[in-house]
């Protein structure tokens, strides 16, 4: 089955730098690749995602960037605020069998520090 | 459109308890799943629905089981709760056409004593 690794587990960085979080996965058939946002106390909620066919995608502050030949995938955030202050999971997932279920990584803990 | 509903939303047991955690959307999706979360360990699935009437195995499914009562509700059953069934449980949804694209709810925090 895959298995994702996500790096680092705890993330703290200045407001307004840039975070970059980076999962790898092991199934070279995975082609669906999301992002979630988990904030304490909360259910985890969708930020971004990405399919194999594309090497990047962008929404306002957050990209995800794709290589599917090393098996990497990332997320960064760049001029972050305190609201940006949560966990976040990426995941990974072959689209093409059938509902199934998705396989994350263990988190990390994004700290803004004021 | 209150999305993926959970009931309860905490709940503690003692070791050998039964208990019943509710879950019901309103989408109209067709797949539903059940995730643990535990500290440091991400998202684990343990059972799933990818329609009516069918239901399938995770990662975890030991100690679980599952009911899909119609198309809105999938309910995960322990029959004899035990402290390392101790997590936050969550549910998801998700419609036919993006199955991979999973909605949550909410969660329910199992503590078993």
């Amino acid at each position: 089955g895959e298995n994702v690794e996500q790096h680092p587990s705890t993330l703290s960085v200045q407001e307004g730098d840039s975070a970059v979080i980076k999962c790898t996965y092991s199934d070279s058939a995975s082609n669906y690749f999301p992002w979630y946002k988990q904030e304490l106390g909360k259910r985890p909620q969708l930020i971004i995602d990405i399919r194999s066919n594309v090497g990047e995608k962008k929404d306002q502050r957050i990209a995800v960037t794709l290589n599917k030949t090393a098996k990497h995938f990332s997320l960064h955030i760049t001029e972050t605020q305190p609201e940006d202050s949560a966990v976040y999971f990426c995941a990974a997932i072959y689209s093409g069998g059938g509902a199934d279920g998705l396989t994350f990584g263990k988190g990390t803990h994004l700290i803004i520090q004021p | 459109n209150a999305g993926v509903t959970q009931t309860p939303k905490f709940q503690v047991l003692k070791t050998g308890q039964s208990m019943t955690l509710q879950c019901a959307q309103d989408m109209n999706h067709n797949s539903m799943y059940w995730y643990r979360q535990d500290p440091g360990m991400g998202l684990r699935l343990i059972y799933y629905s990818a329609s009516e009437g069918t239901t399938d195995k995770g990662e975890v499914p030991n100690g679980y089981n599952v009911s899909r009562l119609n198309k809105r509700e999938f309910s995960l059953r322990l029959e004899s709760a035990a402290p390392s069934q101790t997590s936050v449980y969550f549910c998801a949804s998700s419609d036919l056409s993006r199955w991979e694209t999973q909605y949550f709810g909410p969660g329910t925090r199992l503590l078993v004593l």
